[in-house]
C-alpha cells in the first residue's frame, strides 16, 4: 500500500466552486509533487515543492494553486475550473536532492476530479 | 526538454511467457529511469528503477537494462502471471530544483492471458 495518502478520492465540482485536494506523507520526504493524468495518458508534472518551497511550476494555469503548509502536507486549491480539467490528480513524494541522481518517487492513489 | 518514447502500446502474452517493453529518451543529461505499474483506478506503483551508473538491475521476475550510449532502456518480465496485467509506464529524468523532474512514456497496456 502507498504511504502517500490523498483525499478526497472523488470530487465533483461546479465551474464556480472552490475546493481543495489534500495530500499527506510520513516518509520524511522533503520533495512533494502534483501530477495530472487524463484517461489513457501518462502523468504530467504540474508542481514540485522542495523543502516546502515551490521549485517547479510547469506553466500551470492560475486556477490551480498549490500550497505546502509543512513537510508532510501538500494541498492543491482549485477555483474556476473548466470541464477539461477533469482528470486524476496524483500527489507524490521523494527525498530531495539527497544525491546527484534521481530519487525514488512514490505516488498516492490519486483524487478523481470531475468538473461539471 | 526530455522526450520519452515507449513501445509497444499494447502487449498480449500467454501466462508463463516473457514480456518486453522498450523505451528511448532524448536528453543525455537524464540519469534516472523508473518503471511504474498502474492498475485500473489506482495510482502508479514503482516496480523497479535504474540509475545511469548501472547497466542492468534485477528483482525476482523483473529486470531492467539501460544503454546510455543508445539512450535505450527496457523492462523484462519473465514467467508472466495474470496479476501482471496493467499499464506500464517508463520514465526518464533527474534532479532539478531539489526534486525529481520525470518525463513519462506513453504507456504499455500489458494483458496476460490464461
Amino acid at each position: 500500500d502507498t504511504e502517500v495518502t490523498q483525499t478526497p478520492k472523488h470530487l465533483v465540482m461546479g465551474m464556480t466552486n472552490k475546493k481543495s485536494l489534500k495530500c499527506e506523507q510520513h516518509m520524511g520526504h522533503r520533495a512533494m509533487y502534483w501530477y495530472k493524468q487524463k484517461a489513457k495518458k501518462p502523468p504530467e508534472l504540474m508542481f514540485v515543492y522542495s523543502y516546502e518551497k515551490l521549485s517547479i511550476n510547469e506553466s500551470v494555469p492560475s486556477r490551480f494553486s498549490p500550497e505546502c503548509p509543512n513537510s508532510s502536507l501538500l494541498n492543491l486549491h482549485l477555483h474556476a475550473l473548466q470541464p477539461e480539467d477533469s482528470a486524476l490528480y496524483l500527489c507524490a513524494s521523494s527525498q530531495a536532492g539527497a544525491s546527484n541522481r534521481g530519487n525514488t518517487i512514490y505516488f498516492g492513489e490519486g483524487s478523481w476530479l470531475t468538473v461539471v | 526538454g526530455e522526450n520519452v518514447e515507449q513501445h509497444p502500446s499494447t502487449l498480449s502474452v500467454q501466462e508463463g511467457d516473457s514480456a518486453v517493453i522498450k523505451c528511448t529518451y532524448s536528453d543525455s543529461a537524464s540519469n534516472y529511469f523508473p518503471w511504474y505499474k498502474q492498475e485500473l483506478g489506482k495510482g502508479p506503483q514503482l516496480i523497479i528503477d535504474i540509475r545511469s551508473n548501472v547497466g542492468e538491475k534485477k528483482d525476482q521476475r523483473i529486470a531492467v537494462t539501460l544503454n546510455k550510449t543508445a539512450k535505450h532502456f527496457s523492462l523484462h518480465i519473465t514467467e508472466t502471471q495474470p496479476e501482471d496485467s496493467a499499464v506500464y509506464f517508463c520514465a526518464a529524468g533527474g534532479i532539478t530544483g531539489g526534486g525529481n523532474k520525470l518525463t513519462f512514456g506513453t504507456g504499455t497496456q500489458l494483458k496476460v492471458e490464461l
